[in-house]
């Protein structure tokens, strides 16, 4: 994905609150999809959002403001479980396929 | 439940054999996906359908073809397998807020 940005690691210790954020870059936008994706596994579907404002999800929460194309992925409470790779995506207007940014590696630390 | 899937989850081939990775979906989506990731680049897009009979190109669709001859199946074709095509292959079928991945096959092409 050459046009979404999103940092390459981040750290966190259990129990904190991390924010991973994804900057993009698109001619028209349909939503803003967000994946986790432990190693060796298939990515899975965490959230989406297209209006501008926050999403919540339990201890997972997204946030998009369209007019600034940046979007953030907050995880509370974090568990061992996080670590895990999360993949910011967005789909273009007009279309339903999803551009990948390359993934931030999250490592959860006691 | 609804499920996607595909096989065969791991693969080992020639230089210059045809591979075709089967994908299968029960969630009725009319859209499906096939998507390569490879370290360094994220996932990226090979192929998409949007209904029966419909294909189209992606970002990576050089060496690679598909065919939808109904709702639930997609089927990827390596036509002449090269080694730059080794990587984990993921199908994906979904709507315009959301979208879901099938286990991946890993293919090495020797």
């Amino acid at each position: 994905g050459q046009n979404i940005d999103q940092p390459t690691e981040m750290t966190a210790t259990e129990g904190a609150i991390v924010q991973i954020n994804c900057t993009y870059q698109t001619s028209g936008f349909n939503g803003l999809f967000w994946y986790q994706q432990h190693a060796g596994e298939a990515p899975t579907f965490l959230s989406y959002n297209v209006l501008d404002g926050l999403e919540e999800k339990g201890r997972f929460s997204s946030f998009l403001s369209r007019s600034k194309g940046y979007s953030y992925l907050l995880l509370k409470e974090l568990q061992m479980k996080d670590s895990a790779s999360y993949l910011c995506a967005h789909m273009r207007a007009g279309s339903y396929q999803l551009t990948f940014g390359k993934g931030t590696k999250l490592s959860v630390i006691p | 439940d609804a499920e996607i899937t595909q096989s065969p989850r791991h693969k080992i081939t020639e230089t210059g054999r045809q591979v075709t990775l089967a994908c299968h979906q029960t969630w009725n989506h009319n859209n499906m996906f096939w998507y390569r990731q490879d370290l360094g680049h994220g996932l990226r897009l090979i192929h998409y359908s949007y209904g029966v009979q419909d294909t189209n190109k992606g970002e990576v669709s050089d060496g690679y073809s598909v065919s939808r001859s109904n709702t639930e199946d997609l089927p990827l074709t390596l036509e002449s397998a090269a080694s730059s095509q080794t990587s984990v292959y993921f199908c994906a079928s979904g709507t315009s807020y959301e979208q879901y991945f099938g286990p991946g096959t890993r293919l090495t092409v020797t």
